[in-house]
Formats: structure tokens, sequence, C-alpha cells
């Protein structure tokens, strides 16, 4: 079974602190993706990566960059995190060619 | 740009009752389309999917067929469960671009 996991479950930072959020699978997949879910609006994808070092904006990269040094880690920072970044994070992955994305079981992020 | 449009929730049911969820989609081409599941505190994970036009997709008694002449993708279960109470998210999406499009969500309450 494809495992994605991510560093933390909830987390509480306040205005203005960097904020890394880790997200590692276990399948050896070439794409990775975060995406923040909000009420009434959905999943909606921040970046995503189709190999180590490669990165393209999604829909809404404003506030957020990522990193991809390793092929099972993906990271998403908030260089400076606003009360609007307050989200559900989720991750996930999928094999180069394939149609089914895994997800993690996402980070509930708190900004104050 | 391509879109999902999904019903509204909340959706309250009684046991055994019949499930619909309408989703409709606007996309270029020919997408495959997806139907994920969340379940309370979890990532989403896919439910079932369909590649082209008149597939039907089906897992653990749910059933969606790909309508293109309607651009619909209705979710339907003959006799719902309490353990099928979760979020649903329609999405169009995979092949060359290897993002996803996702509807906005609908919460589906199965009462006993």
């Amino acid at each position: 079974d494809v495992k994605v996991t991510q560093s933390s479950r909830y987390l509480v930072k306040r205005t203005g602190e960097k904020v890394f959020l880790e997200c590692v699978q276990d399948m050896d997949h070439e794409n990775m993706f975060w995406y923040r879910q909000d009420p009434g609006l959905g999943l909606r994808l921040i970046y995503f990566s189709y190999d180590v070092k490669m990165k393209e904006k999604g829909d809404i990269p404003e506030g957020y960059s990522v990193s991809r040094e390793k092929k099972e880690r993906f990271s998403l920072i908030l260089e400076s995190a606003s009360t609007n970044q307050t989200s559900m994070y989720l991750c996930a992955s999928m094999e180069a060619g394939g149609e089914t994305q895994y997800f993690g079981p996402g980070t509930r992020l708190l900004v104050l | 740009g391509d879109s999902v449009t999904q019903m509204e929730g909340p959706v309250t049911l009684s046991e055994e009752a019949f499930l619909t969820i309408n989703c409709t989609y606007t996309a270029t081409g020919y997408p495959s389309l997806f139907w994920y599941v969340q379940y309370p505190g979890e990532g989403l994970q896919l439910l079932l999917k369909a590649t082209k036009a008149d597939d039907k997709g089906s897992n653990k008694g749910f059933e969606a067929t790909y309508r293109k002449e309607t651009t619909s993708f209705h979710l339907e279960k003959g006799s719902v469960q309490v353990s099928d109470s979760a979020v649903y998210f329609c999405a169009t999406g995979g092949g060359a671009t290897n993002k996803l499009i996702f509807g906005t969500g609908t919460l589906l309450a199965v009462q006993p």
C-alpha cells in the first residue's frame, strides 16, 4: 500500500513565523502535490513537483514556496505566516503516467 | 479552464436510503473523472474513477457513469450506511497535465 505521511496533524504558529510542512511518500512516486482545503472552496493546488528539484506553481502559490531535494520528500514553506493561511494542508503523490493521487492525512494549521 | 460543480451539502439521509450526489464538469479534451472520499480526520482516498465516455466506475456499492453528452458523473448508492458518512469530492483531470481539478465537496451524514 502507498503511504503518504505528513509531519504534523495539528500546528499552531504566530503571524510572521516561518513554517515548514513536511510530506514523505514511500512508493517512489515521481509526482507530489500540495493542496489547501477550505470549507466551501474544496481543494486548491498550491504547488506540485514532477521530479527532484523540479516544481511548478499551482492555482494559489502566493505566500508559499516548496522544496524537493529528495524524491520521497516534498516540503511546503510559508515564509511569513499570515492568518489567512489558516487551513488544512494536504499532500499527495502519484506515479509518473498514473492518474490516482494518494493523499496524506493532512495538517491542520492555525496561524494566530 | 476546467472546472467541476457538485451539489452543495450537507446531505442528510437515513440508513438504507438511496444516495445521489450530482457532479458536472467542464473540460477540454477527454479527461478522466474521479470520486474521492474523505472520512472524518483522514486524507482523501480514491473511491472510483472512469476514464472514457460511458464507462462506469464502481466500488463499495457506489457507482458513477461518465456521461459525455450531459458532462456529468453523478455518484449513486442504493443503500447507504452510517459508515458512509464522509465528504465526497468529484474531480476531473489526469492525462498529460497530471493535475486534478476538484469540486467543493459534499458532506454526507447518514443517521441510524
